[in-house]
């Protein structure tokens, strides 16, 4: 089974209103982490945002937050207020606390913002 | 400023050819990770390496080797068995423990068959 999911292949968004990137994930796990990066044209992964499994809130960095629903095994990135900067492709990754070494990652969703 | 440095931005293999791709951090990470991502698509894991001296595979080490002699730097080898080398290659490092530490990226190498 897939530890990441990431259902949406590409998606468009007008500038300045809001986007959902959906993300769901499989682990047994007690504790984990979920992260989501955005991967502009360049290549460079860059590091959004960070939800752990024991959070009780939603985290939020500036224009992102992490709507996380734990019964629901999913981690959607909320992105207010789309700027044409933000057109990119954005991944979800987790890692687990007993298997530590490594990170999966989904399969990522190309944003595309309109002018 | 601390970080991932990889070099060479693009490089060219011939066939038969093998080639390196350097990784060095400074963020005193104690893990470190590569990934090939062909385009379109998303990242897999090649090897990863948790302290000095070892490392094991990933999801697709065949075709690819690596070194660990320091902590600071984790060289990816593309040999000659691996025979669609052309993709992006991606180094990461983390803090080695924790379920709440992210991968910190470089700025990736371009590999490319002549």
């Amino acid at each position: 089974a897939q530890k990441i999911t990431q259902t949406q292949p590409g998606m468009f968004v007008q500038e300045k209103e809001a986007v959902t990137l959906d993300c769901t994930y499989d682990t047994s796990d007690p504790s984990y982490g979920l992260f989501w990066y955005k991967q502009p044209s360049s290549g460079e992964m860059i590091f959004l945002i960070y939800q752990g499994s024991y959070d009780q809130q939603n985290a939020t960095e500036g224009r992102y937050s992490l709507n996380f629903q734990k019964a629901r095994k999913s981690a959607n990135l909320v992105i207010s207020a789309s700027q044409l900067g933000d057109s990119a492709m954005y991944f979800c990754a987790m890692r687990e606390v007993y298997n530590f070494n490594k990170f999966y990652f989904g399969s990522g969703t190309k944003l595309n913002v309109k002018p | 400023d601390g970080g991932i440095t990889q070099s060479p931005k693009y490089l060219f293999r011939k066939e038969g050819q093998n080639v390196t791709l350097s990784c060095e951090q400074n963020l005193n990470h104690d893990a470190m990770y590569w990934y090939r991502q062909d385009p379109g698509q998303g990242l897999r894991l090649i090897y990863y390496s948790q302290i000095v001296n070892d490392f094991q595979k990933g999801d697709i080490a065949e075709g690819y080797s690596v070194s660990r002699e320091k902590k600071e730097s984790f060289p990816l080898t593309v040999t000659s068995a691996q025979k669609n080398p052309t993709a992006f290659y991606l180094c990461a490092s983390s803090r080695g423990q924790g379920s709440n530490q992210p991968q910190h990226f470089g700025d990736g190498t371009r590999l490319s068959i002549l």
